[in-house]
């Protein structure tokens, strides 16, 4: 069974400009999550998605973030324009209803 | 509102000695509660879970957790450490019927030949 697929795995990028992630994740699960990775810290959420619907994006960034996830599969993620506070890992998770989230190996980006 | 503290950032430990990783929650209702492996640039991996079955929890690699509900504790313990088991470890809970999973600030485990 494929597991959850990021990319790119790395991104370097100015201040200021744009920049997406996308997320395929496990086949069958209808929850998916964008959560952010700040160095030496734990996964803080963003955003969680229920098939298509966003049910929790109270900790999105909504001035310069945004995400979607289309037909309640894959789903992007992405900053404009970004900062160098950005400079984070950004990790996607999928997970069936029993609870336990299946991650991806993240994208880590660095602003310059 | 749930959360989850995990006490020392880091934890060194012989190899071939136990390995003990705390974890303390908060919940108003009765948690599922997790505990997940991040490698060196890697996404995290599940360790085990606990959803209210049996108190102690067996998961990969040999670790196990024992939930414990008059402590809000939900230690992770490996009775032998080994080289490989170097990584970050994180606690995390979700409180049932609902799918937001919060994470504790992780633990560093070093394991020293």
């Amino acid at each position: 069974e494929a597991g959850v697929v990021q990319s790119p795995r790395y991104k370097i990028i100015e201040k200021k400009q744009p920049v997406a992630f996308w997320c395929n994740p496990i086949s069958g699960h209808n929850t998916l999550y964008w959560y952010l990775q700040n160095l030496g810290q734990g996964p803080e959420l963003l955003i969680r998605y229920e098939n298509e619907e966003a049910v929790d994006d109270s900790q999105l960034p909504k001035d310069r973030f945004s995400a979607e996830r289309l037909k309640g599969v894959d789903s992007t993620l992405k900053i404009q324009p970004a900062e160098l506070g950005d400079s984070a890992v950004y990790l996607c998770a999928s997970g069936p209803d029993t609870g336990e989230l299946f991650f991806g190996e993240g994208s880590r980006l660095t602003v310059l | 509102a749930q959360s989850v503290t995990q006490l020392g950032s880091h934890v060194s430990v012989s190899e071939g000695a136990l390995v003990l990783l705390r974890c303390n929650y908060s919940s108003s209702v009765p948690p599922y509660l997790f505990w997940y492996v991040q490698y060196p640039n890697q996404g995290l991996q599940l360790l085990l879970k606990y959803t209210s079955a049996a108190t102690l929890v067996k998961g990969i690699n040999g670790f196990e957790a024992e939930f414990k509900k008059s402590e809000t504790s939900f230690h992770l313990t490996k009775p032998s450490a080994h080289m490989s088991d170097a990584a970050e470890y994180f606690c995390a809970v979700r409180e049932g019927g609902y799918q937001k999973v919060t994470f504790g600030t992780g633990t560093k485990l070093q394991v020293i030949p």
